[in-house]
């Protein structure tokens, strides 16, 4: 079975240190890799996608892919309380309908004032 | 911006009912979903349609039909709701390719 797995967390970090999301996936043939933040009793909102292997970055936040560790992380600079959420790895896999995608069970941030 | 509504944020409805959640979406998109997400599960991916009067099972289509007749709006129905079905129902909309856009969330409680 295809899988997302990350460290459901919590992740505590102080403000202003790097709070750094990790994701792996297990199907060697994904192409697209998503990060969503959900705030608690909200629904998941966009903040990165990446496509190729390396950095992307986008104000605080990088998105970092390996694609032969099958690999995603999500690093956010300068954490702010308001980065307390949870952050969704979602992975568009191979094999199936191109347009879907499988998501990991989260990773609880908090970021402590 | 892409925007995904959801017809009601809350909803209770009583053991055997047949449920309606409703889903429109404002940007022209093929592919639409239903998740449902629960503490500790995650989302779980009921039905998806990416044209319209197309569908395909998710992971936990038991219990669950959908409806897809224009391409903008996308029903998710619980033919006759079960306590078990109390849950966030979350709605989502998409290019082929891109990330999905989420509607705000239904939390349905079956009682």
């Amino acid at each position: 079975q295809k899988e997302v797995e990350q460290n459901s967390g919590p992740l505590s970090v102080p403000e202003g240190a790097i709070a750094s999301l990790n994701c792996t996936y297990s199907d060697r043939g994904s192409q697209s890799f998503f990060w969503y933040r959900q705030y608690s009793g909200k629904s998941p909102e966009l903040i990165m996608f990446i496509y190729s292997n390396g950095d992307k970055e986008d104000g605080r936040f990088t998105a970092q892919l390996n694609k032969a560790s099958q690999y995603v992380s999500l690093l956010i600079r300068d954490s702010q309380p308001s980065d307390s959420a949870t952050y969704l790895c979602a992975v568009n896999m191979s094999g199936g309908s191109n347009y879907k995608l499988t998501f990991g069970k989260g990773t609880l941030l908090t970021v402590n004032p | 911006d892409v925007k995904v509504t959801q017809s009601s944020r809350y909803l209770v409805k009583r053991t055997g009912e047949k449920v309606f959640l409703e889903c429109v979406q404002d940007m022209d998109h093929e592919n639409m979903f239903w998740y449902r997400q629960d503490p500790g599960l995650g989302l779980r991916l009921i039905y998806f349609s990416y044209d319209v009067k197309m569908k395909e099972k998710g992971d936990i289509p038991e219990g669950y039909s959908v409806s897809r007749e224009k391409k903008e709006r996308f029903s998710l129905i619980l033919e006759s709701a079960s306590t078990n079905q109390t849950s966030m129902y979350l709605c989502a909309s998409s290019a082929v390719g891109f990330g999905y856009t989420f509607g705000s969330g239904t939390r349905l409680t079956v009682v």
